[in-house]
């Protein structure tokens, strides 16, 4: 386990449907992250928050909505979203951004099937 | 522009033998280098990094070199076992401050 925790950890949903994907961290970090994993493709960053606030965004559709309240948790909302939307999704956490405290650790993932 | 490039994308070892993966990067000024490996189902977990004031670091099976002026690193597995099946992605931070690049992935079997 790397303190790192992602629900759900399968998703089905349709295009029309809103859904959330909940990350939280238990290592005291203070920057998250989310990435879209697809097959064959490498990771691709999506979004960085660091002290709560975002720092990255990735050109990400805004289908895609971040929200992160405090420094231990991290959602990504999700609405009428496609089937090439479909990846695994991970979330990661690192204690800073720069420097020597940048090393990330991720969550299990979850995998979303849009339909 | 900002890319990692990663080779080769599948290997396969004889259990015992090395295995060894690497990676090239194309902005000098990066300076930490993570490998990750991913089994299935779950998400990556970092087994060894470097960063750029070192040209190597060992973690018992596990290596990992930086040749700088090259803009190249490598991972070298010895004495494999079969729970080193999995995939494996090098990354490289860029001096872009929060980002960082990862390649795109070695799929890794271990043969008995």
């Amino acid at each position: 386990e790397t303190g790192v925790t992602q629900t759900p950890r399968h998703l089905v949903m349709g295009m029309t449907n809103k859904k959330s994907l909940k990350c939280e961290q238990h290592l005291g970090h203070n920057a998250m992250y989310w990435y879209k994993q697809s097959a064959k493709k490498p990771l691709e960053l999506m979004f960085v928050y660091s002290l709560e606030e975002r720092v990255e965004n990735n050109s990400v559709p805004s289908r895609f909505s971040p929200e992160c309240p405090n420094s231990s948790h991290l959602f990504l909302h999700l609405h009428t979203l496609q089937p090439e939307d479909s990846a695994l999704y991970l979330c990661a956490s690192s204690q800073g951004t720069s420097g020597s405290t940048d090393t990330q650790y991720f969550g299990p993932g979850t995998r979303l099937t849009v339909l | 522009g900002e890319n990692v490039e990663q080779h080769p994308s599948t290997l396969s070892v004889q259990e015992g033998d090395s295995a060894v993966i690497k990676c090239t990067y194309s902005d000098s000024a990066s300076n930490y280098f993570p490998w990750y490996k991913q089994e299935l189902g779950k998400g990556p977990q970092l087994i060894i990094d470097i960063r750029s004031n070192v040209g190597e670091k060992k973690d018992q099976r596990i290596a990992v070199t930086l040749n700088k002026t090259a803009k190249h690193f490598s991972l070298h597995i010895t004495e494999t076992q079969p729970e080193d099946s999995a995939v494996y992605f090098c990354a490289a931070r860029y001096s872009s401050a929060s980002k960082i690049i990862f390649g795109s992935g070695t799929r890794l079997s271990i043969r008995p």
